[in-house]
């Protein structure tokens, strides 16, 4: 089974700190996924990557980046956090050079609250 | 504009009945593929079923299916027999063209009654 794992199940952090959500997959997949949850938006894209070193900015990069260094892990970087990136981030992972029909597998969920 | 809608922000159903979660959805490709996804109360993700844009028939998975309507462009997903389990949010998401990444709808909870 593919096992996608993030660092830290809750977060509590302080307006302006610099913080890091890590994801790691242990299945060799070359895709991986940041989104974050809010209700009543379901889950939004805010980077990806298909390949080690390689970024793309999904539809709500503005306050985040993004590190991937190794095939295996994504991590997502809040530069300055604010009281509107409290939300549950989800990072996904799946395999590339394939179709359509190969699903997002999705870690348990970092739920992040910014005071 | 909108490439993922699912209208109905929560549903209830009694167990063992079936219950059908809308989503219909807006692409310019030809080549595309249909996912949903079940999260329950614990916050994981699981994949549930899924459909490709040339597929001819509606796919199938256990107790779920799917109603895929390509000239309406909406693939609503069936569950049939609820059961209390199936209590969660539901996500329909889509893939477009060459891209791996997907884009979800608002989705929909459904709360199964006994």
């Amino acid at each position: 089974d593919v096992k996608v794992t993030q660092s830290s199940r809750y977060l509590v952090k302080r307006t302006g700190e610099k913080v890091f959500l890590e994801c790691v997959q242990d299945m060799d997949h070359e895709n991986m996924f940041w989104y974050r949850q809010d209700p009543g938006l379901g889950l939004r894209l805010i980077y990806f990557s298909y390949d080690v070193k390689m970024k793309e900015k999904g539809d709500i990069p503005e306050g985040y980046s993004v590190s991937r260094e190794k095939k295996e892990r994504f991590s997502l970087i809040l530069e300055s956090a604010s009281t509107n990136q409290t939300s549950m981030y989800l990072c996904a992972s799946s395999p590339g050079q394939i179709g359509h029909n190969s699903p997002l597998h999705f870690g348990n969920g970092t739920r992040l609250t910014v005071t | 504009a909108q490439k993922i809608t699912q209208t109905q922000p929560g549903m209830f159903v009694q167990e063992k009945e079936a219950v059908t979660l809308d989503c219909t959805y807006d692409t310019s490709d030809q080549s595309y593929g249909l996912f949903w996804y079940k999260q329950p109360s614990s916050g994981e993700m699981i994949f549930l079923i899924y459909q490709g844009s040339y597929d001819e028939q509606n796919a199938t998975e256990g107790r779920y299916s799917l109603n895929f309507q390509k000239a309406r462009k909406s693939a609503n997903l069936v569950i049939s027999a609820s059961q209390l389990g199936d209590s969660a949010m539901y996500f329909c998401a889509m893939r477009e063209g060459p891209d791996y990444k997907l884009s979800f709808g608002a989705g929909t909870t459904v709360t199964v009654r006994a």
